[in-house]
């Protein structure tokens, strides 16, 4: 069975860090890109870092140079080491996986497989 | 790139035809998806490549559109089918839409 199982979460303190898991299993990881989203509650979906095959990362201007996102093929484990961080950055994360981009640099497909999700909550 | 969906709630019945909107602020090309999400649950992909059903899709869901306006429609709304649907531009910085609720009306 494909399957993502994310770990990690946890309450944390204004400006503490954490480091969230995703253990990926039924499919080769090696061969997709890799993708953190979050949800706080009662919001809407938000895109939060990806990595691709050959480890180039991406992320977008609210998370950039506070979360690292990493990967590592042979323990078919993804991660996201989440510093500074914020009342803003409480939310539900998932990690997902999408085949490949492709020549464009766009993904020709969805999000299609997705973990449960992992709770932050950041408070003092 | 920022995506504008609309509307971001409507109330609809069993049976009825939903059509649900989504723009782009610049051209995508095809590159957008569009999924599902429950209360709880995580996300569910419907429709990649603007218009290409994902396996295991119920046929009553479709998408069309490119460049920047797209559509997801329900062609005849089924009691699973009250969630809330988000788009998604798949290109280097795959962001959402706000989302749209539908609910029962």
């Amino acid at each position: 069975e494909v399957q993502l199982v994310e770990s990690g979460g946890g309450l944390v303190q204004p400006g503490g860090s954490l480091r969230l898991s995703c253990a990926a299993s039924g499919f080769t990881f090696s061969s997709y890109d890799m993708h953190w989203v979050r949800q706080a509650t009662g919001k809407g979906l938000e895109w939060v870092s990806a990595i691709g095959t050959a480890g180039d990362t991406y992320y977008p201007g609210s998370v950039k140079g506070r979360f690292t996102i990493s990967r590592e093929n042979a323990k078919n484990s993804l991660y996201l080491q989440m510093n500074s961080l914020r009342a803003g950055d409480t939310a539900v994360y998932y990690c997902a996986r999408v085949s490949p981009r492709d020549e464009s640099g766009s993904y020709y497909y969805g999000m299609d497989v997705w973990g449960q999700g992992t709770t932050v909550t950041v408070s003092s | 790139i920022q995506l504008t969906q609309s509307p971001s709630s409507l109330s609809a019945s069993v049976g009825d035809r939903v059509t649900i909107t989504c723009r782009a602020s610049q051209g995508i090309s095809s590159y957008l998806a569009w999924y599902q999400q429950k209360p709880g649950k995580a996300p569910k992909l419907l429709i990649y490549a603007a218009s290409t059903l994902q396996s295991g899709v119920p046929s009553r869901f479709s998408g069309s559109g490119s460049g920047t306006d797209f559509t997801l429609t329900i062609s005849s709304l089924q009691p699973e089918d009250f969630a809330t649907y988000y788009c998604q531009q798949l290109n280097s910085y795959p962001l959402f839409g706000g989302g749209t609720k539908v609910e029962i009306k």
